[in-house]
């Protein structure tokens, strides 16, 4: 069975504070894609980062950056210098990456994120 | 950089009444997703599409719902008879042929209101 886990359910952190949104995930499958996706109170799921099964090199992208291990099945996410615009619900999914045609991604549930000014 | 658009942003129906949730995949793209999210809750897939025949669908894509690709460019999501529990906002993706190098981008949703 796959399933995603954010145990994390409410962060609230103050601005310019480093956060870390857990996510822990279950799979059978050898390969396997993950990702993480913004969505701001505006409603819309805003793609943020992809990682391959086979890639576990961490990746920085300006304030965010990801810490893949495989073996404790985790994919964890991290803001540095939080900024109120990043308030938002964040959702880790998960998909295997010989679904074919079939990209069902596999959700959590979400962590929502409140940084306050 | 293209964008998947959805129509109309929010939708208010009766329940029992029939709707049509209208998107516009990325032009070329070839495979086709609708995603639901109940208010405060997870989103949940519910059909793909390709090559106007659906792929898989979930259980929640009951006979209620069907979708189509009318022309080359909308994909619609009907529900025929909605009722409370189908309001949530609804998500379409499309993903282009050699979509192993592409993650599913989302249109903004349609917000579907049913009382």
């Amino acid at each position: 069975a796959q399933k995603v886990t954010q145990a994390q359910t409410e962060i609230s952190v103050v601005e310019k504070e480093d956060v870390t949104l857990d996510c822990v995930y279950e799979t059978r499958d050898t390969t396997y894609y993950l990702f993480w996706y913004k969505q701001p109170p505006s409603g819309e799921l805003v793609f943020l980062i992809r990682r391959n099964s086979f890639d576990e090199q961490n990746e920085i992208s300006g304030r965010y950056s990801w810490n893949f291990q495989k073996s404790t099945s985790s994919f964890n996410f991290t803001i540095t210098a939080s900024q109120v615009v990043d308030s938002a619900v964040y959702f880790c999914a998960l998909t295997p990456a010989n679904a074919g045609n079939n990209r069902k991604l596999i959700w959590g549930l979400g962590t929502s994120l409140a940084v306050n000014p | 950089e293209p964008e998947v658009t959805q129509t109309p942003s929010h939708q208010v129906t009766q329940m029992g009444q029939e709707v049509i949730l209208r998107c516009v995949p990325i032009s070329n793209h070839l495979y086709f997703y609708w995603y639901r999210q109940i208010l405060g809750q997870k989103v949940e897939f519910l059909v793909s599409f390709y090559n106007n025949e659906i792929s898989e669908k979930s259980e929640i894509f009951d006979d209620q719902f069907s979708v189509e690709r009318p022309d080359g460019s909308n994909f619609t999501l009907k529900i025929r008879s909605t009722k409370l529990e189908d309001s949530a906002m609804y998500f379409c993706a499309s993903l282009p042929g050699g979509w192993e190098n592409s993650p599913l981008h989302f249109g903004n949703g349609t917000r579907l209101t049913v009382t």
